[in-house]
């Protein structure tokens, strides 16, 4: 079975400063796909970033940039210049392949709730 | 122009009860999706509809049946309800059930049984 891990529960940073937020992930396919998504206090979720596993190419997304370290099962999200809309929760989450056999979900991991000091 | 929406965004109601959460989508997707977020904010799939059928069925009690009038929509409803189902409950659609579909979620619908 897939997990998720984000051991960090809190995190916070200085506006304009930049924070990297962990992920850890264990699954035995070689091809998959993670992602960052944000949950700002309105509660929706909102996609952040992507990354395809077989892409060695870290994704990156303006101010936002992931490293993905394919040994590891490592997947951090860094924020750059950080505002103060950045602050909410952000989860990291894995996905398999279809042809995996298992049905394509979602499984997320518990979350890192950012705050952003002005 | 809402692209997931659902309603009611606010539910409180007594155990024992039933009730039914309505979500739509009106971005052509072909595949939607129910989460359920505890307390601790921890998210988890509770099914997933391609095209009005059933494809991902996780270890949810039968008190809960999706129901899926049609591909734009995926309704929860909730018979006998517990304190446990208390939770944040999100609709979610992609455009089909690839692995690399990014997946639009609703507002959410917080549910308070007490």
């Amino acid at each position: 079975a897939q997990t998720v891990t984000q051991s960090q529960p809190e995190m916070s940073v200085q506006e304009a400063e930049t924070v990297t937020l962990s992920c850890t992930y264990d699954t035995s396919e070689s091809d998959y796909y993670l992602f960052w998504y944000k949950q700002p206090p309105s509660r929706q979720m909102i996609l952040v970033i992507r990354q395809e596993a077989y892409k060695q190419q870290n994704a990156t997304e303006n101010r936002f940039s992931v490293n993905f370290q394919k040994a590891a099962k490592s997947f951090s999200l860094k924020i750059s210049d950080s505002q103060l809309g950045d602050a909410a929760m952000y989860f990291c989450a894995y996905t398999p392949p279809l042809s995996s056999g298992s049905a394509r979900q979602l499984t997320f991991g518990s979350g890192t709730q950012l705050t952003v000091l002005p | 122009d809402t692209a997931v929406s659902q309603t009611p965004k606010y539910l409180v109601t007594q155990m024992g009860n039933d009730k039914s959460i309505k979500c739509e989508q009106n971005l052509g997707h072909d595949t939607m999706y129910w989460y359920k977020q505890d307390s601790k904010k921890f998210l988890k799939i509770m099914f997933s509809y391609n095209n009005k059928e059933l494809i991902i069925n996780e270890t949810v009690p039968n008190r809960f049946s999706p129901k899926s009038p049609d591909k734009a929509h995926l309704n929860l409803h909730i018979n006998s309800l517990e304190l446990g189902d208390s939770a944040v409950y999100f609709c979610a659609s992609s455009r089909t059930n690839l692995a690399s579909e990014t997946q639009y979620f609703g507002p959410g619908t917080r549910l308070l049984v007490l």
